[in-house]
């Protein structure tokens, strides 16, 4: 089967601008998360989305940080200015809604360098 | 809240040495524990699962086992080979959310 898309693959911006990223999800999985990728750090949930609807964005800077998944299907992150410490690799994963405890599939992940 | 913690890399290890990563969690309830790796340059893979107390989990010649009562879930591999090197990931599902350590680096050298 194919796996979890995302694009772009590495992404460089100035402070200030905007970004965005997408990811197409494993087909019938109706999970779908974006995480945050710090260097030296373990990836940390940004929102999750079941279907189309936000199950749980708690650590997601709302104040710069949008997400959405339209039709329950793709989903697009943005980060609207962007700032250095958002340089990270954005990781989308998902997975079928009842396999939780089997574990996600990830997508290779965007490289963000904000300068 | 619930936690994950790894022992501190970056760890290297000569070609066919023995390999054991620390991982230990806090959790509430029972969780699922995992094992993901990330090469270079790759995305995450899931290595190996348990998902429940004493369960053992092996993928690769890699092991962890599952142990509630000192929270642990320790990844070893008898000979590690040059492929091996990568970022180790320990990982808790807990009331469906994902909680990952910070990641052990491993290289291990000819």
């Amino acid at each position: 089967e194919a796996g979890v898309a995302q694009s772009p693959r590495y992404k460089i911006i100035e402070k200030r601008q905007s970004v965005a990223f997408w990811c197409n999800p494993i087909s019938g999985h109706a999970t779908l998360y974006w995480y945050q990728q710090i260097l030296g750090q373990g990836p940390k949930l940004l929102i999750q989305f079941q279907n189309n609807g936000v199950v749980d964005d708690s650590q997601l800077p709302k104040d710069r940080f949008s997400a959405e998944r339209l039709k329950g299907v793709d989903s697009t992150l943005k980060i609207q200015p962007a700032k250095l410490e958002d340089s990270a690799v954005y990781l989308c994963a998902s997975s079928y809604t009842g396999t939780i405890n089997y574990g996600y599939t990830f997508g290779s992940g965007t490289r963000l360098t904000v300068v | 809240g619930d936690s994950v913690t790894q022992m501190e890399g970056p760890v290297t290890l000569s070609e066919e040495a023995f390999l054991t990563i620390n991982c230990t969690y806090t959790a509430t309830g029972y969780p699922s524990l995992f094992w993901y790796v990330q090469y270079p340059g790759e995305g995450l893979q899931l290595l190996l699962k348990a998902t429940k107390a004493d369960d053992k989990g092996s993928n690769k010649g890699f092991e962890a086992t599952y142990r509630k009562e000192t929270t642990s879930f320790h990844l070893e591999k008898g000979s590690v080979q040059v492929s091996d090197s990568a970022v180790y990931f320990c990982a808790l599902i807990s009331y469906d959310k994902v909680i990952f350590g910070p990641g052990t680096s491993l290289s291990v050298i000819p």
